[in-house]
């Protein structure tokens, strides 16, 4: 159980072009989906908390007009990085959480853009 | 601010040998911990959590021990296996937030 899905797993695309990464929960409810970022052999970074139907919250320093996020519903979140830079290229990964339980992991996004 | 940290970014192992990893916390509100395990180029894995009121929690070859006291959390993984490195993440969760404060990690090696 607690299975949580990304797609796709590796993105390649070229300076300028926006790209959807998809997190969806497989076997649960996520009340609340998180996005990080991690650099190479570093911790992750807390990008923004998704509560279902509401608004992100995005953490400080984290561009909310260029990380478009959305949680549409209990069991999918989207990240839309758009007009991508070079500097946006990084593994991204999600969490969901149902209330009061751990949060699983996806198993990341490696997105390189040109 | 408040933080997560870890007191060695590298570990090596014997296999077979047991292993401590061990997390320093600074939040003393901080009710529910969480080790994470992260292979490379893989998103983190749930390995064991324990919340405040527990001081040890045993999971399969896994044992978690928390000293409130002095805000230490350990990860013992007992008879080491090739599979069993990667990158060794604890998290801290302080009541009423939502989101996870990670420390950076410890790298978990085993020699053969």
């Amino acid at each position: 159980g607690a299975v949580v899905s990304q797609h796709p797993s590796r993105v390649i695309c070229k300076s300028g072009t926006s790209v959807k990464i998809e997190c969806r929960s497989l076997d649960f409810q996520a009340t609340t989906m998180f996005w990080y970022r991690q650099f190479p052999k570093k911790s992750l970074m807390l990008m923004a908390t998704s509560n279902e139907g509401s608004k992100a919250t995005y953490e400080q320093g984290v561009e909310k007009d260029k990380f478009l996020i959305n949680h549409a519903s209990l069991t999918l979140s989207t990240l839309t990085v758009t007009s991508a830079h070079p500097e946006d290229s990084s593994f991204y990964i999600c969490s969901a959480r149902e209330k009061d339980a751990p949060q699983y992991f996806g198993p990341g996004t490696r997105l390189l853009v040109l | 601010g408040e933080s997560v940290g870890l007191h060695l970014p590298t570990l090596s192992v014997q296999e077979g040998d047991n292993s401590i990893i061990n997390c320093a916390y600074s939040n003393s509100a901080s009710d529910y911990f969480i080790w994470y395990k992260q292979e490379s180029g893989k998103g983190p894995q749930f390995i064991i959590d324990i919340r405040s009121n527990m001081d040890k929690r045993q999971g399969q070859r896994v044992t978690v021990l928390l000293n409130k006291t002095v805000k230490h959390l350990s990860l013992q993984i007992a008879a080491t296996q090739p599979g069993d490195s990667a990158v060794y993440f604890c998290a801290e969760i302080y009541q009423g937030a939502q989101k996870l404060v990670f420390g950076q990690g410890t790298r978990l090696t085993i020699n053969p």
